[in-house]
């Protein structure tokens, strides 16, 4: 167990619809990371926060947006659905350093 | 670009071999280097990483990597492979600096015959 929670673990939706997906960090660890892993594209980064702040953008889609909440927390959400967008979602954080801890993902099934 | 290569999809070894997968990456400088291990329906472990100082770095579960500068190579080993390895492994960078994203390769699958 890495410490770093998402949820939820699965979600099946259709085309057109809007979801937002969450993830609590590591106790104390002020980074969070999302990632989509694709069997098409890998693992690929989509967006960094830190403290509260974007720190930096990877191939994330415009219909795509993401925050981070004052108790670190940080939510996902993919608007405009489309059948591409299914995929993994991975979170992870990290205090200090690029030691990044993963959580469990949240599958997105787009119908 | 930076860009990380795993040139094997698949390898299959039998239990108690010894096992090498391979990964080269393609940088400016070194970068940070990690190796992960991601089991069926579950998120991605750490399995060890290099930093800087000895090039050869020890893991959990047994394992090593080998970092060579000169190959810009970050290969993982481990002397006797169990079942319980069988798992996606992938290779991954990250600029020096604090709070880089990670840069994957596409991941080798481990089949482990008994």
């Amino acid at each position: 167990d890495s410490g770093v929670t998402q949820t939820p673990k699965h979600l099946i939706t259709a085309t057109g619809q809007r979801v937002t997906l969450r993830c609590s960090p590591r106790s104390g660890d002020l980074s969070v990371y999302w990632y989509q892993q694709s069997l098409d594209q890998g693992l690929q980064f989509l967006i960094q926060y830190y403290n509260g702040e974007e720190r930096a953008k990877g191939n994330i889609l415009e219909r795509f947006s993401a925050q981070q909440f004052p108790d670190l927390h940080s939510e996902l959400n993919l608007s405009s659905l489309e059948l591409g967008d299914s995929a993994l979602y991975f979170c992870a954080s990290s205090l200090q350093g690029n030691e990044q801890f993963f959580g469990p993902g949240t599958r997105l099934t787009v119908l | 670009a930076q860009s990380v290569t795993q040139p094997d999809i698949h390898i299959t070894v039998s239990e108690g071999a010894s096992l090498e997968l391979r990964c080269n990456y393609s940088y400016g400088a070194t970068p940070y280097l990690f190796w992960y291990v991601q089991s069926p329906g579950q998120g991605l472990q750490l399995l060890l990483k290099y930093f800087s100082g000895d090039t050869l770095v020890q893991g959990i579960k047994g394992f090593e990597a080998e970092f060579k500068r000169s190959q810009s190579s970050f290969n993982l080993r481990k002397p006797s492979v169990h079942w319980s390895d069988a798992a996606e492994y992938f290779c991954a960078v990250a600029p020096r600096g604090y709070g880089n994203k990670l840069v994957f390769g596409a991941g080798t699958i481990l089949r482990v015959k008994s």
